[in-house]
């Protein structure tokens, strides 16, 4: 079936520092690739998602490539700010599925001054 | 546009109750699917449901049930619970379920979740 790992956390870094957390994933056929994050007391928001091979999602200067070849989708952050301390979530969808969706163990950050 | 609303946000049961938690999608959204969150056991998918129909199933015992209704809205409801079900439950919604590739659209929106314990 489908599977999707993350590096454990947490992960703690000072302000302005690059971030990395590292996804790999199995699927079968062609997954579509999520980065959800957590704030505390709060439910998932959408990151950034990137649905064919290659393509290259982005926002809030977060960015992850789909890489078929190695079936990893990281996520970067060139300079970290300590609003962006959650807990990230990488997720795949089954081919055409957007409802269901197989996520990783969640990587807590943790930013500080 | 108002987003995905789960009610209530807390709530507190006995072993032996049962629950039911209520889930408003985005307007204009058919699609509503379910998860669970534990610490444990992390994100799990329990059901989606589309035009009042479960479309999809995860691999949760029958005392998880849902429906959904006419104008999208849904429900899910435990049964004889039990200290492992406290959990945060969130329910997300989507047009229609089914992603688009070539644009990303339809993807899930989630709502805040409900937070379940059971003593």
């Amino acid at each position: 079936g489908n599977s999707v790992t993350q590096m454990e956390g947490p992960v703690t870094l000072s302000e302005e520092a690059f971030l990395t957390i590292n996804c790999t994933y199995t699927a079968t056929g062609y997954p579509s690739l999520f980065w959800y994050v957590q704030y505390p007391g709060e439910g998932l928001q959408l990151l950034l998602k990137a649905t064919k091979a290659d393509d290259k999602g982005s926002n809030k200067g977060f960015e992850a490539t789909y890489r078929k070849e190695t079936t990893s989708f990281h996520l970067e952050k060139g300079s970290v700010q300590v609003s962006d301390s959650a807990v990230y979530f990488c997720a795949l969808s089954a081919t055409g599925t957007a409802s269901k969706l197989t996520f990783g163990t969640g990587t807590r950050l943790q930013v500080t001054l | 546009k108002a987003g995905v609303t789960q009610t209530p946000r807390y709530l507190i049961k006995t072993r032996g109750q049962q629950v039911t938690l209520s889930c408003s999608p985005i307007s204009g959204h058919r699609s509503v699917s379910w998860y669970q969150q534990t610490p444990g056991q992390g994100l799990q998918f329990l059901f989606e449901y589309f035009s009042e129909t479960q479309r999809n199933k995860g691999n949760f015992p029958g005392r998880f049930s849902g429906r959904q209704f006419s104008n999208s809205r849904s429900e899910m409801n435990v049964s004889t619970l039990e200290l492992g079900d406290s959990a945060l439950y969130l329910c997300a919604s989507s047009l229609t379920g089914v992603l688009i590739i070539d644009s990303g659209a339809n993807v899930l929106t989630f709502g805040a979740g409900s937070r379940l314990t059971v003593l």
